[in-house]
């Protein structure tokens, strides 16, 4: 069983690069998020999507956009890199109970 | 916010003793979750502990829920090395969005063999 798969695992991008995070799940969940987890600072919400054509703003939603392509699919771009914006980066789905991917980690040089 | 707030951040044991962590929550909630990570991996859920229930069991797990006193702990029976992670709690909101979880910064646990 696949559940959560992001991709990519690493990145490596120069201040003012874009790139997007593509997450899937297989697990017919309706709802959908992107966290990121800094050192000392827990997980916090960038994004979540209720449903298949929504999406909300979590905590730190400046500097992302998301896309919510179907059900099964979650993306996070980010449009124009900054340095402040390494982390690592989880998707999850689930309602209630949540299900977690491994992990994008990304470095802005 | 409804952010959980785990206590102690950091906990170092010796394999066979028990592990307690708590967690603290500021707003009404509907249940009240506990996730494991392992280092350099995703989260993964324990427990869910829904407002109606005082106290739960899952293997070495128990957790309990006081909300009046808008606490949790999760207590880990005979920890195992392996159970070196980080914990963290998730309070469950009522309306909206019910997987919308604030997660907290976690209780990093060492079991030493």
């Amino acid at each position: 069983n696949a559940g959560v798969t992001q991709t990519p695992k690493f990145q490596v991008l120069k201040t003012g690069q874009s790139m997007t995070l593509q997450c899937a799940q297989d697990m017919n969940h309706n709802s959908m998020y992107w966290y990121r987890q800094d050192p000392g600072m827990g997980l916090r919400l960038i994004y979540y999507s209720a449903s298949e054509g929504t999406t909300d703003k979590g905590e730190v939603p400046n500097g992302y956009n998301v896309s919510r392509l179907n059900k099964r699919e979650f993306s996070l771009r980010l449009e124009s890199a900054a340095p402040s914006q390494t982390s690592v980066y989880f998707c999850a789905s689930g309602s209630g109970e949540l299900f977690f991917g491994e992990g994008s980690r990304l470095t802005v040089l | 916010s409804q952010q959980g707030e785990e206590d102690p951040q950091a906990l170092s044991i010796q394999e066979g003793e028990n592990a307690t962590m708590n967690c603290s929550y500021k707003t009404s909630i509907n249940n009240l979750q506990w996730y494991r990570q392992n280092s350099g991996r995703g989260l993964v859920h324990l427990i869910l502990i829904r407002s109606n229930e005082r106290e739960k069991h899952s293997g070495r797990l128990r957790v309990t829920l006081d909300t009046s006193k808008k606490s949790s702990s999760l207590l880990i029976t005979a920890s195992r090395a392996a159970d070196t992670a980080s914990y963290f709690c998730a309070p469950g909101r009522y309306g909206g969005s019910q997987g919308n979880l604030i997660f907290g910064k976690g209780t990093k646990l060492s079991v030493k063999p």
